[in-house]
């Protein structure tokens, strides 16, 4: 079951935040985080083992509710080249990461 | 160097015709797979690989066969190819379930 997204779609301006999150009906080992640019490949941001962590990477952290099944992904004073499509990726095992419905966002300046 | 890398990039081809992609990866990772895009951009995983082994074939129709000739190369060849192949697809490596990297991607378009 393909993890769910939330929202679809961000509009920022340069300097503001943006949080989105990403709901799995089952249980999670861990949950990455990916940002894709138009044309590109996804690129790796961070991973969330169980325990509640957050990360960071740069501006940019997350955090993972094993219990919940869920993880937000939060982007604080967004600059243009956060511009992209971020998915997350659950894992229940080592063998595959499934994707989830994607998340666009557009930063303008 | 190139991580994970895919050759050709783009593929144009007609109905019914077979073709191959090539992946291979110099990270020394022991996972290998290949995840198709949509033009909703959804990214589904296909195959993986697993030191030459196939470990997971989703629901892919038959025509689609993985190959994986050693440990750092993974091909896909698809048979009879169909309009509702067309997408991107992505080769990706991964070591013990941790950072997966993606090769750049084949734009495989079907006439």
């Amino acid at each position: 079951q393909q993890p769910v997204q939330s929202p679809q779609a961000v509009i920022l301006r340069e300097g503001e935040d943006a949080v989105i999150n990403c709901s799995s009906s089952k249980a999670l080992y861990s949950v990455h985080w990916y940002r894709q640019k138009h044309g590109e490949a996804p690129v790796f941001l961070m991973i969330l083992l169980k325990g509640g962590e957050q990360k960071g990477h740069e501006k940019i952290s997350a955090s993972f509710n094993e219990k919940k099944q869920q993880s937000s992904l939060y982007l604080t004073a967004s600059q243009l080249s956060y511009s992209g499509t971020y998915f997350c990726g659950t894992e229940k095992n080592t063998d595959k990461l499934i994707f989830g419905t994607g998340t666009r966002l557009q930063v303008f300046p | 160097d190139t991580a994970v890398s895919q050759t050709p990039k783009y593929l144009v081809t007609q109905m019914g015709n077979d073709k191959s992609i090539k992946c291979e990866q110099n990270l020394g990772h022991d996972t290998m797979y290949w995840y198709k895009q949509d033009s909703k951009k959804f990214l589904k995983i296909m195959f993986s690989y697993n030191n030459k082994e196939l470990i997971i074939n989703e629901t892919v129709p038959n025509r689609f066969s993985p190959k994986s000739p050693d440990k750092a190369h993974l091909n896909l060849h698809i048979n009879s190819l169909e309009l509702g192949d067309s997408a991107v697809y992505f080769c990706a490596s991964s070591q013990s379930g941790q950072v997966w990297v993606f090769g750049p991607g084949t734009r495989l378009t079907v006439l």
